[in-house]
Protein backbone atom coordinates (compact mmCIF):
# COMPACT_ATOMS: atom_id res chain seq x y z
CA UNK A 1 0.00 0.00 0.00
CA UNK A 2 1.17 3.96 -0.22
CA UNK A 3 1.35 3.99 3.41
CA UNK A 4 1.40 2.43 6.97
CA UNK A 5 -1.11 0.29 7.67
CA UNK A 6 -2.09 -0.64 10.95
CA UNK A 7 -4.71 -3.33 12.43
CA UNK A 8 -7.18 -3.20 13.97
CA UNK A 9 -7.83 0.01 14.04
CA UNK A 10 -10.19 -0.16 17.29
CA UNK A 11 -9.56 -3.07 19.82
CA UNK A 12 -11.62 -3.31 22.98
CA UNK A 13 -10.24 -6.03 25.14
CA UNK A 14 -10.76 -7.41 28.64
CA UNK A 15 -8.28 -6.89 31.40
CA UNK A 16 -5.68 -9.76 31.55
CA UNK A 17 -6.38 -10.65 27.61
CA UNK A 18 -3.20 -10.78 25.42
CA UNK A 19 -3.75 -8.53 22.48
CA UNK A 20 -1.79 -8.43 19.20
CA UNK A 21 -1.55 -5.17 16.98
CA UNK A 22 -0.18 -5.46 13.25
CA UNK A 23 1.77 -3.17 11.50
CA UNK A 24 2.51 -3.36 7.47
CA UNK A 25 5.22 -0.24 6.68
CA UNK A 26 5.69 1.28 3.54
CA UNK A 27 7.13 -0.85 0.93
CA UNK A 28 10.93 -0.64 0.59
CA UNK A 29 11.48 0.93 4.31
CA UNK A 30 13.64 -0.54 6.72
CA UNK A 31 13.01 1.23 9.80
CA UNK A 32 9.71 0.13 12.12
CA UNK A 33 8.85 1.83 14.89
CA UNK A 34 6.01 1.71 17.64
CA UNK A 35 5.37 4.36 19.63
CA UNK A 36 1.81 5.00 21.86
CA UNK A 37 0.40 8.29 23.12
CA UNK A 38 -1.82 7.53 26.24
CA UNK A 39 -5.08 9.97 26.90
CA UNK A 40 -3.22 13.53 27.60
CA UNK A 41 0.15 12.14 26.94
CA UNK A 42 3.29 12.71 23.87
CA UNK A 43 4.39 10.00 22.27
CA UNK A 44 5.76 7.01 24.12
CA UNK A 45 8.89 5.24 22.29
CA UNK A 46 8.10 1.56 22.81
CA UNK A 47 10.48 -0.80 20.01
CA UNK A 48 12.28 0.08 17.02
CA UNK A 49 13.71 -2.22 14.05
CA UNK A 50 16.22 -1.54 11.49
CA UNK A 51 16.88 -3.69 8.77
CA UNK A 52 18.58 -6.95 10.36
CA UNK A 53 19.86 -5.58 13.16
CA UNK A 54 18.78 -6.17 16.74
CA UNK A 55 15.86 -4.66 17.73
CA UNK A 56 15.84 -1.26 20.06
CA UNK A 57 13.66 -2.22 22.99
CA UNK A 58 14.67 0.19 25.46
CA UNK A 59 11.40 1.59 25.68
CA UNK A 60 9.20 -1.60 26.02
CA UNK A 61 7.60 -0.74 29.48
CA UNK A 62 7.24 -4.21 30.81
CA UNK A 63 8.04 -7.98 29.70
CA UNK A 64 4.57 -8.28 29.34
CA UNK A 65 5.15 -6.20 25.79
CA UNK A 66 7.17 -7.90 23.03
CA UNK A 67 7.34 -7.43 18.95
CA UNK A 68 8.70 -8.98 16.45
CA UNK A 69 9.05 -8.29 12.35
CA UNK A 70 9.09 -10.85 10.44
CA UNK A 71 10.91 -11.04 6.82
CA UNK A 72 12.21 -7.21 7.50
CA UNK A 73 8.32 -6.15 6.91
CA UNK A 74 5.49 -6.83 8.43
CA UNK A 75 5.66 -6.72 12.45
CA UNK A 76 3.63 -7.22 15.37
CA UNK A 77 3.22 -6.10 19.03
CA UNK A 78 2.05 -8.79 21.44
CA UNK A 79 0.71 -7.24 24.75
CA UNK A 80 0.31 -9.94 27.25
CA UNK A 81 -2.17 -10.14 30.51
CA UNK A 82 -3.52 -6.83 29.30
CA UNK A 83 -3.94 -4.02 32.07
CA UNK A 84 -6.25 -0.54 31.94
CA UNK A 85 -3.23 1.06 32.05
CA UNK A 86 -2.14 -0.29 29.01
CA UNK A 87 -5.32 1.94 26.89
CA UNK A 88 -4.11 4.23 24.60
CA UNK A 89 -3.46 4.52 20.89
CA UNK A 90 -0.59 2.67 19.29
CA UNK A 91 1.03 4.01 16.72
CA UNK A 92 3.45 2.53 13.75
CA UNK A 93 6.18 3.94 11.28
CA UNK A 94 8.70 3.24 8.99
CA UNK A 95 11.09 4.61 7.07
CA UNK A 96 13.88 4.22 4.46
CA UNK A 97 16.98 4.42 7.02
CA UNK A 98 17.10 5.80 10.44
CA UNK A 99 17.66 9.30 11.52
CA UNK A 100 18.16 11.30 8.34
CA UNK A 101 14.95 10.32 6.87
CA UNK A 102 11.25 11.10 7.84
CA UNK A 103 9.52 8.26 9.59
CA UNK A 104 5.62 8.33 8.09
CA UNK A 105 2.60 7.22 10.76
CA UNK A 106 0.00 5.07 10.57
CA UNK A 107 -3.17 6.13 11.85
CA UNK A 108 -2.81 4.16 14.77
CA UNK A 109 -4.29 1.01 16.51
CA UNK A 110 -7.05 2.49 19.60
CA UNK A 111 -6.37 0.31 22.39
CA UNK A 112 -9.20 0.02 25.55
CA UNK A 113 -8.62 -2.28 28.27
CA UNK A 114 -11.70 -2.87 29.73
CA UNK B 1 14.87 11.58 31.95
CA UNK B 2 13.12 13.55 28.95
CA UNK B 3 15.29 14.21 26.61
CA UNK B 4 13.30 16.16 24.43
CA UNK B 5 10.98 18.39 25.58
CA UNK B 6 8.09 20.67 25.05
CA UNK B 7 7.30 22.93 28.22
CA UNK B 8 4.53 24.35 26.66
CA UNK B 9 1.30 22.50 26.03
CA UNK B 10 -1.08 25.08 24.68
CA UNK B 11 -0.33 27.96 22.36
CA UNK B 12 -3.47 30.72 21.04
CA UNK B 13 -2.58 32.51 18.68
CA UNK B 14 -5.01 35.00 16.28
CA UNK B 15 -5.25 33.66 12.67
CA UNK B 16 -3.30 35.63 10.47
CA UNK B 17 0.06 36.40 13.37
CA UNK B 18 2.85 34.44 14.02
CA UNK B 19 2.77 30.91 15.75
CA UNK B 20 6.07 30.17 17.60
CA UNK B 21 6.35 26.77 19.24
CA UNK B 22 9.69 25.81 21.05
CA UNK B 23 11.36 22.77 21.52
CA UNK B 24 14.60 22.06 24.16
CA UNK B 25 16.40 18.60 24.03
CA UNK B 26 19.67 17.51 26.19
CA UNK B 27 21.71 14.94 24.28
CA UNK B 28 24.29 16.83 22.26
CA UNK B 29 24.48 13.86 19.85
CA UNK B 30 20.96 14.43 18.59
CA UNK B 31 22.10 15.44 14.91
CA UNK B 32 18.40 15.26 13.15
CA UNK B 33 15.16 17.00 14.11
CA UNK B 34 11.46 17.07 12.86
CA UNK B 35 8.29 18.84 13.50
CA UNK B 36 4.96 16.99 13.03
CA UNK B 37 1.50 17.77 13.65
CA UNK B 38 -1.23 15.88 14.66
CA UNK B 39 -5.11 16.15 14.17
CA UNK B 40 -7.17 13.94 16.36
CA UNK B 41 -8.01 10.70 15.98
CA UNK B 42 -5.13 10.90 13.22
CA UNK B 43 -1.63 9.37 12.96
CA UNK B 44 1.16 12.10 13.14
CA UNK B 45 2.14 13.88 9.81
CA UNK B 46 5.45 15.09 8.91
CA UNK B 47 5.92 18.68 8.86
CA UNK B 48 9.62 19.86 8.51
CA UNK B 49 12.45 18.72 9.23
CA UNK B 50 16.35 20.22 9.97
CA UNK B 51 19.63 18.25 10.05
CA UNK B 52 22.44 19.40 12.82
CA UNK B 53 24.57 20.94 9.99
CA UNK B 54 21.83 23.65 9.29
CA UNK B 55 20.15 26.41 11.38
CA UNK B 56 17.29 27.27 9.46
CA UNK B 57 15.34 25.38 7.07
CA UNK B 58 12.13 26.86 5.44
CA UNK B 59 9.37 25.36 3.58
CA UNK B 60 6.28 27.69 2.62
CA UNK B 61 4.78 29.19 5.94
CA UNK B 62 6.71 26.99 7.98
CA UNK B 63 10.32 27.77 9.57
CA UNK B 64 12.33 25.81 11.86
CA UNK B 65 15.50 27.34 13.51
CA UNK B 66 18.14 25.37 15.27
CA UNK B 67 20.56 26.94 18.07
CA UNK B 68 23.00 24.05 18.82
CA UNK B 69 24.88 25.71 21.65
CA UNK B 70 21.39 26.67 23.73
CA UNK B 71 19.88 22.82 22.38
CA UNK B 72 17.18 24.71 21.37
CA UNK B 73 14.63 24.53 18.31
CA UNK B 74 11.28 26.30 17.13
CA UNK B 75 9.17 26.15 14.51
CA UNK B 76 7.70 29.27 13.26
CA UNK B 77 4.45 29.77 11.58
CA UNK B 78 3.34 32.17 9.39
CA UNK B 79 0.75 33.58 8.77
CA UNK B 80 -0.88 31.35 11.39
CA UNK B 81 -4.27 29.79 9.34
CA UNK B 82 -7.26 28.29 11.72
CA UNK B 83 -6.34 24.73 9.48
CA UNK B 84 -2.74 24.58 11.71
CA UNK B 85 -4.95 23.85 15.19
CA UNK B 86 -3.45 20.65 15.74
CA UNK B 87 -0.71 19.13 18.57
CA UNK B 88 2.36 19.76 16.90
CA UNK B 89 5.21 16.93 18.78
CA UNK B 90 9.28 18.25 18.27
CA UNK B 91 10.99 15.22 17.56
CA UNK B 92 14.55 14.29 17.63
CA UNK B 93 17.21 11.33 16.66
CA UNK B 94 20.81 10.01 16.92
CA UNK B 95 22.22 8.38 13.72
CA UNK B 96 21.40 5.18 13.66
CA UNK B 97 19.26 5.42 16.51
CA UNK B 98 15.46 5.94 17.35
CA UNK B 99 13.16 8.89 17.16
CA UNK B 100 12.47 10.62 20.25
CA UNK B 101 9.33 12.60 20.83
CA UNK B 102 8.51 15.48 22.69
CA UNK B 103 4.75 15.84 24.99
CA UNK B 104 3.55 18.02 22.26
CA UNK B 105 2.42 21.86 21.85
CA UNK B 106 -1.52 22.04 21.32
CA UNK B 107 -1.92 24.92 18.96
CA UNK B 108 -5.26 27.14 18.54
CA UNK B 109 -5.24 29.18 15.66
CA UNK B 110 -8.52 31.97 16.48
CA UNK B 111 -10.28 33.24 13.93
Amino acid sequence: GAGVSQSPSNKVTEKGKDVELRCDPISGHTALYWYRQSLGQGLEFLIYFQGNSAPDKSGLPSDRFSAERTGGSVSTLTIQRTQQEDSAVYLCASSLYSSGNTIYFGEGSWLTVV
Amino acid sequence: DQQVKQNSPSLSVQEGRISILNCDYTNSMFDYFLWYKKYPAEGPTFLISISSIKDKNEDGRFTVFLNKSAKHLSLHIVPSQPGDSAVYFCAASVSQGNLIFGKGTKLSVKP
